[in-house]
């Protein structure tokens, strides 16, 4: 069945970009959305943004000016930009499937990764 | 921005029914997932399209979605239930409510 890993640097400092991949295996990207989600500890889910497998893409609006989410369906992959981090953006990150509706609207988050921790922290 | 409303705690006896609400401007024009969230593990999708149950999921877990307010409902209760519950919906982009805790006692 499908799985998605999360990888990437677990700490990364203050004003520098935090950068995380997150690898298909067992199934195609084509067809789907793919996102990113974090979770503060001990706090809520927050969506980061998605792309489709053909690379349109959408963002929370506090976040798009600092975030990039890029495909490489060659690799099975998609990756995640956040620029210019602060305490703030310490979490857990989580990349999921999107699956979509017949119209092509996104429709729901029905795979999971197991979550990456980062810290930003000098 | 758009908001989704839960109450941060819920509580219920074994064998009973939960029922989680999240509210939300016009949220019955909109579809609703919910995801349960178990410590430390990775949320899971329960519901979708308001009240459809992805593959897998007990036939307790069910969905409704009018008005202003969406609402899980847990029938029978049991213990593994006891998790945090988030819903969901896209308004320009995805929004997540503030998740409750359900706590089975």
């Amino acid at each position: 069945q499908v799985q998605l890993q999360e990888s990437g640097p677990g700490l990364v400092k203050p004003s520098e970009t935090l950068s995380l991949t997150c690898t298909v295996s067992g199934g195609s990207m084509t067809n789907f959305y793919w996102s990113w989600i974090r979770q503060p500890p001990g706090k809520g889910l927050q969506y980061i943004g998605q792309i489709y497998y053909s690379g349109s893409t959408n963002y929370y609006p506090s976040l798009k000016s600092r975030v990039t989410i890029s495909v490489d369906t060659s690799k099975n992959q998609f990756s995640l930009q956040l620029r210019s981090v602060t305490a703030a953006d310490t979490a857990v990150f989580y990349c999921a499937r999107v699956t979509s509706r017949d119209s092509g609207l996104a429709d729901a988050f029905d795979i999971w990764g197991q979550g990456t921790m980062v810290t930003v922290s000098s | 921005s758009y908001e989704l409303t839960q109450p941060p705690s819920v509580s219920v006896s074994p064998g009973q029914t939960a029922s989680i609400i999240c509210s939300g401007d016009n949220l019955g024009n909109k579809y609703v997932c919910w995801y349960q969230q178990k410590p430390g593990q990775s949320p899971v999708l329960v519901i979708y399209q308001d009240s459809k149950r992805p593959s897998g999921i007990p036939e307790r877990f069910s969905g409704s979605n009018s008005g202003n307010t969406a609402t899980l409902t847990i029938s029978g209760t049991q213990a593994m239930d006891e998790a945090d519950y988030y819903c969901q919906a896209w308004d320009s982009s995805w929004v997540f409510g503030g998740g409750t805790k359900l706590t089975v006692l």
